[in-house]
């Protein structure tokens, strides 16, 4: 149980494009989703936690107009990278959570993301 | 600020050794957490410990939680090939799951 899946696994955009990436929690229900960006050869830094039908936090240094989050059901969250640019070059990362425990997340398989 | 160090950043060694990476911090943990990540990719937790003093097994790796809480490791004993991947240990904080850098693993064959 606990599968979170993205879509899709790897995608190749030009710079000043949009591109939208989907997290699906499978078989359970998610209050909470997180976005990760893992740059090559290093650790996941948090981007973002959404909450179920709220606006969702960003953490410091992510810009909220450039990636758009939206958590419009418990078991779908998108990011929007919008306006594209070669530094946007990443693997992106998202996790679900259960209802009452955020610490219990459950990892997606990531996206990779490069913008030529 | 990095809440977690994770030594050493890197280590290539041969199958069938054992090794012992290190997760360190100046501040008490309420638990931590190792992750194993291979390339492309997400993350799968492999143990979450939370007493101090705390040793847990899952089979040739053993996770230790240091007495203070402030400190963990995980040893691996007679490394195989498939051991190779990102070893990430992360703490919890604010409803956030922090990671440290990693510590990437790499076993010869």
């Amino acid at each position: 149980g606990a599968v979170v899946s993205q879509h899709p696994s790897w995608v190749i955009c030009k710079s000043g494009t949009s591109v939208k990436i989907e997290c699906r929690s499978l078989d359970f229900q998610a209050t909470t989703m997180f976005w990760y960006r893992q740059f090559p050869k290093q650790s996941l830094m948090l981007m973002a936690t959404s909450n179920e039908g709220s606006k969702a936090t960003y953490e410091q240094g992510v810009e909220k107009d450039k990636f758009l989050i939206n958590h419009a059901s418990l078991t779908l969250s998108t990011l929007t990278v919008t306006s594209a640019h070669p530094e946007d070059s990443s693997f992106y990362i998202c996790s679900a959570s259960l209802q009452g425990d955020p610490y219990e997340q459950y990892f997606g398989p990531g996206t990779r993301l490069t913008v030529t | 600020t990095q809440l977690l160090e994770q030594s050493p950043q890197f280590l290539s060694i041969q199958e069938g050794e054992n090794l012992t990476v290190y997760c360190n911090s100046s501040s008490v943990f309420s638990s931590l957490q190792w992750y194993r990540q291979e390339p492309g990719e997400g993350p799968v937790l492999l143990v979450t410990v939370v007493t101090g003093g705390e040793v847990k097994k899952l089979k040739r790796l053993t996770f230790q939680f240091g007495d203070a809480r402030k400190d963990s490791s995980l040893h691996i004993t007679a490394a195989q090939p498939g051991d190779t991947g990102l070893y990430l240990c992360a703490r919890n904080r604010d409803d956030k799951i922090i990671f440290g850098k990693g510590t990437r693993l790499h076993i010869l064959p």
